[in-house]
């Protein structure tokens, strides 16, 4: 299965710390997105890094590619309580597929204020 | 800033029904795609949708389930015989062509089946 895997699970953090994700993957990608979840709610879109990129940045966040290890993480900086989501990284791969995501099983952040 | 959009945000429906869930992808993009997550769990590819044929589909996509883009805005999920087991969220999605584009996604319709 080519499925995301974040960790860890489940991260309880202060407003104003720093949060850490992780994701790990299994075959080659094209690229890997973050994706925010809040409570019943859609999927949002946040960064994508693409497969010869080894990092980027998108205000707060920053997130790294390592394909040698095939993982990702997702850096939240200052952190706050409207942070509070699930993350999801998604990953794509294929030549000639739709590019169809697969999904992680997530990491539920919940920053206290 | 464009957005997909879905109809009807919740959908109740009984066992054995059909239902048809309806997706207005953003207008330029070209990929179409639904998605399923059963509370609790990771979201689940269902089906890719491109130049009016389904490129690709998962094992969740049999026969009771079918897509239609049937007039060049919106694009249908059709469930024709519903199971307990079909309750979840449901996620249309689209991007434009290029594998370096991002999915954007809808916010969902709930579907209970009872």
């Amino acid at each position: 299965s080519q499925q995301g895997e974040e960790d860890p699970q489940a991260l309880s953090i202060q407003e104003g710390e720093n949060a850490t994700m992780n994701c790990s993957y299994k075959t080659s990608i094209n690229n890997l997105q973050w994706y925010r979840q809040n409570s019943g709610r859609g999927l949002v879109h946040l960064i994508l890094i693409r497969s010869n990129e080894r990092e980027k940045h998108s205000g707060r966040l920053r997130v790294t590619l390592d394909t040698s290890k095939k993982s990702s993480s997702l850096l939240i900086t200052a952190s706050r309580a409207a942070d509070t989501a699930s993350y999801f990284c998604a990953t794509t791969w294929g030549p000639n597929t739709g590019n169809q995501f697969y999904f992680g099983t997530g990491t539920s952040l919940t920053v206290i204020p | 800033e464009p957005e997909v959009t879905q109809t009807p945000s919740h959908q109740v429906t009984q066992m054995g029904q059909e239902v048809i869930l309806r997706c207005v992808p953003i207008s330029n993009h070209l990929y179409f795609y639904w998605y399923r997550q059963i509370l609790g769990q990771k979201v689940e590819f269902l089906v890719s949708f491109y130049n009016n044929e389904i490129s690709e589909k998962s094992e969740i996509f049999d026969d009771q389930f079918s897509v239609e883009r049937p007039d060049g805005s919106n694009f249908t999920l059709k469930i024709r015989s519903t199971k307990l087991e079909d309750s979840a969220m449901y996620f249309c999605a689209s991007r434009m062509r290029g594998s370096s584009y991002e999915q954007y996604f809808g916010p969902g319709t709930r579907l209970t089946v009872t």
